[in-house]
Protein backbone atom coordinates (compact mmCIF):
# COMPACT_ATOMS: atom_id res chain seq x y z
CA UNK A 1 0.00 0.00 0.00
CA UNK A 2 0.94 3.67 0.11
CA UNK A 3 3.40 4.73 2.16
CA UNK A 4 2.73 7.80 4.22
CA UNK A 5 5.54 9.98 5.90
CA UNK A 6 5.17 12.91 8.65
CA UNK A 7 7.57 15.55 9.08
CA UNK A 8 8.76 16.63 11.85
CA UNK A 9 7.93 13.96 14.45
CA UNK A 10 7.58 16.45 17.40
CA UNK A 11 6.96 20.27 17.04
CA UNK A 12 7.31 22.87 20.35
CA UNK A 13 5.82 26.41 19.56
CA UNK A 14 5.73 29.79 21.42
CA UNK A 15 1.65 30.64 21.50
CA UNK A 16 1.63 33.14 18.51
CA UNK A 17 4.13 31.26 16.58
CA UNK A 18 4.20 30.03 12.67
CA UNK A 19 5.03 26.83 11.60
CA UNK A 20 4.17 24.27 8.86
CA UNK A 21 3.67 20.33 8.89
CA UNK A 22 4.51 18.22 6.01
CA UNK A 23 3.56 15.22 4.60
CA UNK A 24 4.86 13.13 1.94
CA UNK A 25 3.06 10.18 -0.08
CA UNK A 26 4.90 7.29 -1.75
CA UNK A 27 2.17 7.29 -4.76
CA UNK A 28 -0.36 8.78 -6.53
CA UNK A 29 -3.78 10.04 -4.74
CA UNK A 30 -7.39 10.15 -5.10
CA UNK A 31 -8.06 11.30 -1.14
CA UNK A 32 -5.76 13.17 1.69
CA UNK A 33 -6.58 13.61 4.48
CA UNK A 34 -5.63 16.10 7.90
CA UNK A 35 -6.43 15.47 11.16
CA UNK A 36 -5.90 16.48 14.45
CA UNK A 37 -5.78 14.66 17.54
CA UNK A 38 -6.54 16.84 20.87
CA UNK A 39 -4.35 15.78 24.35
CA UNK A 40 -8.29 13.84 25.47
CA UNK A 41 -7.50 11.64 22.51
CA UNK A 42 -10.22 12.85 20.27
CA UNK A 43 -9.93 13.01 16.41
CA UNK A 44 -11.13 15.77 14.21
CA UNK A 45 -10.94 16.27 10.68
CA UNK A 46 -9.66 19.50 9.20
CA UNK A 47 -9.22 18.72 5.81
CA UNK A 48 -9.86 16.76 2.99
CA UNK A 49 -7.11 18.01 0.23
CA UNK A 50 -6.67 15.45 -2.44
CA UNK A 51 -5.07 18.51 -4.17
CA UNK A 52 -5.28 22.22 -4.78
CA UNK A 53 -5.20 24.92 -1.53
CA UNK A 54 -8.32 24.98 1.56
CA UNK A 55 -8.31 27.77 4.79
CA UNK A 56 -10.27 26.79 7.74
CA UNK A 57 -9.41 29.81 10.45
CA UNK A 58 -6.09 29.74 11.61
CA UNK A 59 -5.17 26.56 9.30
CA UNK A 60 -4.55 25.80 6.04
CA UNK A 61 -3.67 23.05 3.88
CA UNK A 62 -1.78 22.72 0.24
CA UNK A 63 -1.37 19.67 -1.47
CA UNK A 64 0.62 19.33 -4.64
CA UNK A 65 -0.41 15.77 -6.07
CA UNK A 66 2.17 15.87 -8.94
CA UNK A 67 4.57 15.84 -6.54
CA UNK A 68 3.32 13.83 -3.99
CA UNK A 69 3.30 15.98 -0.82
CA UNK A 70 0.89 18.09 1.66
CA UNK A 71 1.37 20.78 3.44
CA UNK A 72 -0.28 21.59 6.53
CA UNK A 73 0.24 25.57 7.90
CA UNK A 74 -1.08 26.62 11.57
CA UNK A 75 -0.67 30.35 12.01
CA UNK A 76 -0.41 31.99 15.33
CA UNK A 77 -0.47 29.38 17.00
CA UNK A 78 -2.70 29.36 20.38
CA UNK A 79 -1.96 26.43 23.43
CA UNK A 80 -5.42 24.30 21.76
CA UNK A 81 -3.49 23.42 18.90
CA UNK A 82 -1.26 21.29 20.88
CA UNK A 83 -1.81 17.73 20.10
CA UNK A 84 -1.17 15.29 16.87
CA UNK A 85 -1.75 16.00 13.13
CA UNK A 86 -2.09 13.15 11.16
CA UNK A 87 -1.79 13.01 7.75
CA UNK A 88 -3.81 10.26 5.99
CA UNK A 89 -3.92 9.40 1.98
CA UNK A 90 -6.00 6.57 -0.36
CA UNK A 91 -5.11 5.84 -3.87
CA UNK A 92 -7.56 5.21 -6.22
CA UNK A 93 -5.93 1.03 -6.12
CA UNK A 94 -7.01 0.96 -2.47
CA UNK A 95 -9.97 1.38 -0.25
CA UNK A 96 -8.35 1.93 2.89
CA UNK A 97 -6.57 5.30 4.41
CA UNK A 98 -3.04 4.95 5.05
CA UNK A 99 -1.83 7.37 8.10
CA UNK A 100 1.36 8.34 8.60
CA UNK A 101 3.00 8.11 12.01
CA UNK A 102 1.93 12.09 13.19
CA UNK A 103 3.48 15.03 14.64
CA UNK A 104 3.65 15.88 17.58
CA UNK A 105 2.61 19.82 18.50
CA UNK A 106 3.20 21.36 21.62
CA UNK A 107 2.54 24.82 21.93
CA UNK A 108 3.74 26.69 24.95
CA UNK A 109 2.00 29.98 26.08
CA UNK B 1 -17.94 13.63 16.71
CA UNK B 2 -20.88 13.32 18.64
CA UNK B 3 -22.73 11.45 15.56
CA UNK B 4 -20.41 8.63 16.10
CA UNK B 5 -20.53 6.95 19.73
CA UNK B 6 -18.53 4.16 21.24
CA UNK B 7 -19.22 2.03 23.91
CA UNK B 8 -17.40 1.65 26.60
CA UNK B 9 -14.89 4.34 26.88
CA UNK B 10 -12.92 2.25 29.25
CA UNK B 11 -12.58 -1.21 29.46
CA UNK B 12 -9.41 -2.92 31.70
CA UNK B 13 -10.00 -6.87 31.05
CA UNK B 14 -7.55 -9.89 31.69
CA UNK B 15 -6.12 -12.64 29.78
CA UNK B 16 -8.23 -14.97 27.67
CA UNK B 17 -11.14 -12.56 27.98
CA UNK B 18 -13.91 -12.30 24.87
CA UNK B 19 -14.33 -8.59 24.93
CA UNK B 20 -16.91 -6.21 22.35
CA UNK B 21 -16.44 -3.07 21.64
CA UNK B 22 -19.85 -1.25 19.86
CA UNK B 23 -19.90 1.52 17.72
CA UNK B 24 -23.26 3.48 16.31
CA UNK B 25 -23.53 6.43 14.11
CA UNK B 26 -26.06 8.68 13.70
CA UNK B 27 -25.08 10.28 10.37
CA UNK B 28 -26.40 7.36 8.24
CA UNK B 29 -23.22 6.86 6.55
CA UNK B 30 -23.22 3.62 4.30
CA UNK B 31 -18.79 2.97 5.38
CA UNK B 32 -17.33 2.02 8.53
CA UNK B 33 -13.87 1.44 10.13
CA UNK B 34 -12.46 -0.27 12.90
CA UNK B 35 -9.07 1.24 13.84
CA UNK B 36 -6.38 0.85 16.51
CA UNK B 37 -3.71 3.21 17.73
CA UNK B 38 -0.79 2.33 19.20
CA UNK B 39 1.21 4.56 21.23
CA UNK B 40 3.51 6.94 18.97
CA UNK B 41 1.66 5.06 16.16
CA UNK B 42 0.02 5.84 13.70
CA UNK B 43 -4.25 4.47 13.39
CA UNK B 44 -4.61 1.06 11.68
CA UNK B 45 -7.18 -0.53 10.03
CA UNK B 46 -8.44 -3.33 11.51
CA UNK B 47 -12.23 -4.05 9.43
CA UNK B 48 -14.15 -2.21 7.47
CA UNK B 49 -17.49 -2.27 6.01
CA UNK B 50 -18.88 -0.52 3.07
CA UNK B 51 -22.37 -1.91 3.67
CA UNK B 52 -24.38 -3.93 6.14
CA UNK B 53 -23.86 -7.05 3.37
CA UNK B 54 -20.04 -6.13 3.27
CA UNK B 55 -17.11 -6.90 5.62
CA UNK B 56 -13.16 -6.80 4.90
CA UNK B 57 -10.16 -6.81 6.45
CA UNK B 58 -7.63 -4.71 6.93
CA UNK B 59 -3.85 -4.95 7.53
CA UNK B 60 -3.84 -6.28 11.42
CA UNK B 61 -7.66 -8.59 11.39
CA UNK B 62 -5.82 -11.25 13.19
CA UNK B 63 -7.24 -11.71 16.71
CA UNK B 64 -10.51 -10.02 15.45
CA UNK B 65 -14.25 -10.36 14.36
CA UNK B 66 -16.58 -7.87 13.57
CA UNK B 67 -20.22 -7.83 13.18
CA UNK B 68 -22.11 -5.07 11.16
CA UNK B 69 -25.66 -5.56 12.80
CA UNK B 70 -27.13 -2.75 10.72
CA UNK B 71 -26.59 0.26 8.68
CA UNK B 72 -25.77 2.32 11.94
CA UNK B 73 -23.99 -0.57 14.58
CA UNK B 74 -20.71 -2.12 13.79
CA UNK B 75 -18.94 -3.79 16.54
CA UNK B 76 -15.51 -5.04 17.03
CA UNK B 77 -14.81 -8.31 19.25
CA UNK B 78 -11.75 -10.09 20.39
CA UNK B 79 -12.47 -13.44 20.91
CA UNK B 80 -9.48 -14.16 23.52
CA UNK B 81 -8.30 -11.03 24.33
CA UNK B 82 -4.24 -11.27 24.98
CA UNK B 83 -1.84 -7.57 26.15
CA UNK B 84 -0.49 -6.80 23.22
CA UNK B 85 -4.11 -5.94 22.01
CA UNK B 86 -3.56 -3.06 24.47
CA UNK B 87 -4.43 -0.09 22.19
CA UNK B 88 -7.06 2.75 21.74
CA UNK B 89 -9.47 1.54 19.10
CA UNK B 90 -11.34 4.10 17.38
CA UNK B 91 -14.59 3.44 15.05
CA UNK B 92 -14.99 5.74 11.98
CA UNK B 93 -17.52 6.10 9.23
CA UNK B 94 -17.95 7.55 5.89
CA UNK B 95 -19.41 8.17 2.54
CA UNK B 96 -19.08 9.65 -0.90
CA UNK B 97 -21.47 12.17 -0.60
CA UNK B 98 -20.09 14.77 -4.04
CA UNK B 99 -17.23 12.32 -4.34
CA UNK B 100 -15.55 13.39 -1.17
CA UNK B 101 -15.19 10.64 1.59
CA UNK B 102 -14.50 12.18 4.75
CA UNK B 103 -13.68 10.27 7.81
CA UNK B 104 -15.31 11.00 11.04
CA UNK B 105 -14.06 9.38 14.01
CA UNK B 106 -15.60 8.70 17.44
CA UNK B 107 -14.39 9.40 21.22
CA UNK B 108 -12.32 6.15 20.80
CA UNK B 109 -11.94 2.68 23.67
CA UNK B 110 -9.09 2.48 25.99
CA UNK B 111 -8.54 -1.00 26.30
CA UNK B 112 -6.35 -2.88 28.65
CA UNK B 113 -5.60 -6.47 28.77
CA UNK B 114 -3.92 -7.71 31.93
Amino acid sequence: GIQVEQSPPDLILQEGANSTLRCNFSDSVNNLQWFHQNPWGQLINLFYIPSGTKQNGRLSATTVATERYSLLYISSSQTTDSGVYFCAALTSNDYKLSFGAGTTVTVRA
Amino acid sequence: DADVTQTPRNRITKTGKRIMLECSQTKGHDRMYWYRQDPGLGLRLIYYSFDVKDINKGEISDGYSVSRQAQAKFSLSLESAIPNQTALYFCATSDQTGGVDTQYFGPGTRLTVL
